[in-house]
């Protein structure tokens, strides 16, 4: 399987700064037929079920903020939110799709400092 | 509107079973992969399996292997996941999620994703 670890676990981070959410697989997950990196990010807000965010790696989900940009590649990736509002307390999770058992990073928490 | 409702979860002894039900709604279910997610209460996600648009490809995690089996009804636009042989640590809310839409592929991000609904394994 693919581990998939997040860092940090939890982050806070003041209003209208910039945050930033690592996640890293134990194998790479870039497809090097078609150049493409097999992962998603999403956030979840309490009580309810995930919003994808971000896939292959980079791409902006329609009607997600531009404030969120996802990068990487290969094994190592990043969630970028570039100035933080209220709304974006969640907690975060990065997924890998590259092979199953698809496998999701533990989670990290946004907080407002 | 694009829609998934899950049903079916409850309070369940150990050794029993439950089915799960997801109805779709809003897009034309027959032609996407759909999966189902678990998040154990104030855990993360772990995926459980998933199923293509005409049942000829199925997956397990290794967790519910030989216990779940994951199906659909294209006509009734609901997807299922039998439970047996539940045992405590299937505890867990329970997701269905549809894979983005993409021809000619197998691997996605999940797009769409209900509400969940709560699987509680204990005597």
């Amino acid at each position: 399987d693919i581990a998939m670890t997040q860092s940090p676990d939890s982050l806070a981070v003041s209003l209208g700064e910039g945050a930033t959410i690592n996640c890293k697989s134990s194998q790479s997950i870039l497809f090097n037929s078609n150049n493409k990196n097999y992962l998603a990010w999403y956030q979840q807000k309490p009580g309810q079920p995930p919003k994808l965010l971000i896939y292959w790696a980079s791409i902006r989900e329609s009607g997600v903020p531009d404030r969120f940009s996802g990068s990487g590649s290969g094994t190592d990736f990043t969630l970028s939110i570039s100035s933080l509002q209220a709304e974006d307390v969640a907690v975060y999770y990065c997924q890998q799709y590259y092979d199953t058992p698809y496998t999701f990073g533990q989670g990290t928490k946004l907080e407002i400092k | 509107e694009v829609q998934l409702v899950e049903s079916g979860g409850g309070l369940v002894q150990p050794g029993g079973s439950l089915r799960l039900s997801c109805a779709a709604s809003g897009f034309t279910f027959s032609t996407f992969w759909m999966h189902w997610v678990r998040q154990a209460p104030g855990k993360g996600l772990v995926w459980v399996s998933r199923i293509n648009s005409d049942e000829s490809s199925i997956t397990y995690a290794d967790s519910v292997k030989g216990r779940f089996t994951i199906s659909r009804d294209n006509a009734k636009n609901t997807l299922y996941l039998q439970m047996n042989s539940l045992r405590v640590e299937d505890t867990a809310v329970y997701y269905c999620a549809r894979r983005r839409p993409r021809v000619g592929a197998t691997n996605d991000a999940f797009d769409i994703w209900g509400q969940g609904t709560m699987v509680t394994v204990s005597s």
